[in-house]
């Protein structure tokens, strides 16, 4: 069975500093992706990155990059120079490309920046 | 294009009562989904559509939910003879790749 696991369920980190959120995933696939997405308190879900499961490099957008490490199935989000309005609920998601449809998402992390 | 649409924002219903959600997608996209999200959790996902074929539905919560999308445009989500355990937050999302969805704001439905 396929799963996404957010072991954090709420971290802080001072403005300006990087902090790494972690995500965990269990499949049998050999083709997926993996997401983050950004859900503030206006609870409008926001895409922030994605990474193949064949894609060697690691993915960047901005200040969010994704530390795929395959053989420990982990995906975890580093955003960098945090801001104060990096202050939201982040989730954790996985698409399998094989068979039917499976988009499940883990439980989030919420994240607060202090200044 | 303003981004995905929603409506109801707010529903609250009696138990027992069929409610029906509106999601108007990105006008380009060809795929929609629907998702239900309850209070500290993520969303899960109820069913998919390609244009207007729904190409997976498996994941309707019961036969009480059923959804629609007639002319591959705007989608419907009917839930019927509603129960208190339904009370959630109703999210769509469209794409026009699988990679990256845009989420509405969502409908939150309360029922009594």
């Amino acid at each position: 069975a396929q799963k996404i696991t957010q072991t954090q369920p709420g971290m802080f980190v001072q403005e300006k500093e990087a902090v790494t959120l972690d995500c965990t995933y269990d499949t049998s696939d050999q083709s997926y992706g993996l997401f983050w997405y950004k859900q503030p308190s206006s609870g409008e879900m926001i895409f922030l990155i994605y990474q193949g499961s064949y894609d060697e490099q690691n993915a960047t957008e901005g200040r969010y990059s994704l530390n795929f490490q395959k053989a420990r199935k982990s995906a975890n989000l580093v955003i960098s120079a945090s801001q104060l309005g990096d202050s939201a609920m982040y989730f954790c998601a996985m698409l399998s490309f094989s068979g039917t449809y499976k988009y499940i998402f883990g439980t989030g992390t919420r994240l607060k920046v202090l200044a | 294009d303003t981004g995905v649409s929603q409506d109801p924002r707010h529903k609250i219903t009696k138990r027992g009562q069929n409610v029906t959600f509106r999601c108007d997608p990105i006008s380009e996209h060809n795929r929609l989904y629907w998702y239900r999200q309850t209070l500290g959790q993520g969303p899960e996902f109820l069913t998919y559509f390609q244009n207007e074929a729904q190409l997976e539905k498996s994941r309707l919560l019961s036969d009480r939910f059923s959804a629609e999308r007639p002319k591959g445009s705007f989608s419907t989500l009917e839930i019927q003879r509603t129960e208190q355990g339904d009370s959630a937050m109703y999210l769509c999302a469209s794409s026009s790749a699988l990679y990256e969805q845009y989420f509405g704001p969502g409908t939150r439905l309360t029922v009594t």
